[in-house]
């Protein structure tokens, strides 16, 4: 059965550091990942999604890797601001539930100005 | 131009009544989801459905069942609510196939008293 994993479960930075969010999942057999954020009190949304045979993505200041061998995936925000404080979940589709995603718990992420 | 439309956004209730909650996307979509997001923030899938096949996550109860009156929309209906149903409940939708982001509507808010 997949498990998701994200380190660390809450992060806080100053204005202007780039920081890097991890996602783990245990069974390396996936079609891909797809991070998102969640504001409070609202629906997700996609910030990127990177295929099994990919291994980034980018999105403006925004970076994720896939390592599917190892099963990790980074987010990478560069010149981090207080827009950017959200809760980011990653999610993976894997080979034998293809139709679903499962998630991460989330990393909670306060960017302090 | 809200892609993926819910509502109510708030919904408080009595034990053991019957409710809805509506689901609408204009993306143009085949897929479209329900996920269950408890009190602990965990993201679980309940249903996916496109006009061919319905897939159920085996842990959700019977007292659940998703109807979809065409391809745009997936509603929920939730019989003999009890309380352990309070939680955020997200629809989503996505191009079928494995290689297509979700995209998230904004969430409802159930609480059962």
């Amino acid at each position: 059965k997949q498990e998701v994993t994200q380190i660390p479960a809450a992060l806080s930075v100053p204005e202007g550091e780039n920081l890097v969010l991890n996602c783990s999942f245990t069974d390396s057999a996936i079609y891909n990942l797809q991070w998102f954020r969640q504001d409070p009190g609202k629906g997700l949304t996609s910030l990127l999604l990177i295929q099994s045979s990919q291994r980034e993505q980018t999105s403006g200041r925004l970076n994720a890797s896939l390592d599917k061998s190892s099963g990790r995936s980074t987010l990478y925000i560069a010149a981090s601001q207080p827009g950017d404080s959200a809760t980011y979940l990653c999610a993976v589709r894997h080979l034998t539930d293809g139709q679903n995603f499962v998630f991460g718990p989330g990393t909670r992420l306060s960017v302090l100005p | 131009d809200t892609a993926v439309s819910q509502t109510p956004k708030y919904l408080v209730t009595q034990m053991g009544n019957d409710k809805s909650i509506k689901c609408e996307q204009n993306l143009g979509h085949d897929t479209m989801y329900w996920y269950k997001q408890d009190s602990k923030k965990f993201l679980k899938i309940m249903f996916s459905y496109n006009n061919k096949e319905l897939i159920i996550n085996e842990t959700v109860p019977n007292r659940f069942s998703p109807k979809s009156p065409d391809k745009a929309h997936l509603n929920l209906h939730i019989n003999s609510l009890e309380l352990g149903d309070s939680a955020v409940y997200f629809c989503a939708s996505s191009r079928s196939g494995i290689y297509n982001e979700q995209f998230f509507g904004p969430g409802t808010r159930l609480t059962v008293l």
